[in-house]
């Protein structure tokens, strides 16, 4: 157990609809990374936040927002959704801003888009 | 661009054996590299760090090396199992702070 959560576990949904998946980091964590993983593609790093500000952004669509609460859980909107957002998405935490130590990921959510 | 390449073959070797894995960058100055593990449908798990003056580092059967003349980093495991079957990636800090992951390689340990 890498004591960061992900909810849902899979999600199954309509294109055009709209979803959001939540972290809770690791307890005392203040880094919270999302990535997405397409069936045979590499995890491709979408957003990081740390202690709440945004602190890193990668190849993140404009249909996807992400956000990092006061208590430190994270949110991860999905919107307009199409075929091709069908992936597991994860998150991740560290206790620095990045790269320095190592990230503890989540059991992913899987989404299904019909 | 920043690119991160790693083998995309599968690597089959007999348990035993070492398995050798490579990690390639472009246009990274790294300070550390990380290994991480990853089995079919789960998150990544993670292995070592080595920081740019360290040369190699070890943990039990795994060891890993980092050359910044070369940008690469190959990352052993010895006396193999076919428990360490499961795909193995290197992550970098890039640029904007973004932590960037290779595609990894897909490591098959047969007894």
């Amino acid at each position: 157990d890498s004591g960061v959560t992900q909810t849902p576990k899979h999600l199954i949904t309509a294109t055009g609809q709209r979803v959001t998946l939540r972290c809770s980091p690791r307890s005392g964590d203040l880094s919270v990374y999302w990535y997405q993983q397409s069936l045979d593609q590499g995890l491709q790093f979408l957003i990081q936040y740390y202690n709440g500000e945004e602190r890193a952004k990668g190849n993140i669509l404009e249909r996807f927002s992400a956000q990092q609460f006061p208590d430190l859980h994270s949110e991860l909107n999905l919107s307009s959704l199409e075929l091709g957002d069908s992936a597991l998405y994860f998150c991740a935490s560290s206790d620095t801003k990045g790269g320095d130590t190592e990230a503890f990921f989540g059991q992913g959510t899987r989404l299904t888009v019909v | 661009s920043q690119k991160i390449e790693q083998n995309s073959e599968a690597l089959n070797i007999q348990e035993g054996k070492t398995a050798t894995l490579t990690c390639n960058y472009t246009n990274y100055s790294p300070a550390y590299l990380q290994w991480y593990r990853q089995d079919p449908g789960r998150g990544p798990v993670f292995l070592l760090l080595i920081r740019e003056n360290e040369k190699e580092k070890r943990k039990e059967r795994l060891k890993v090396t980092f050359d910044t003349t070369l940008k690469q980093s190959l990352f052993h495991i010895t006396a193999s199992q076919p428990a360490d079957s499961a795909t193995y990636l290197c992550a970098l800090l890039g640029s904007g702070y973004a932590l960037n992951f290779g595609k990894g390689t897909s490591l098959l340990v047969t007894p």
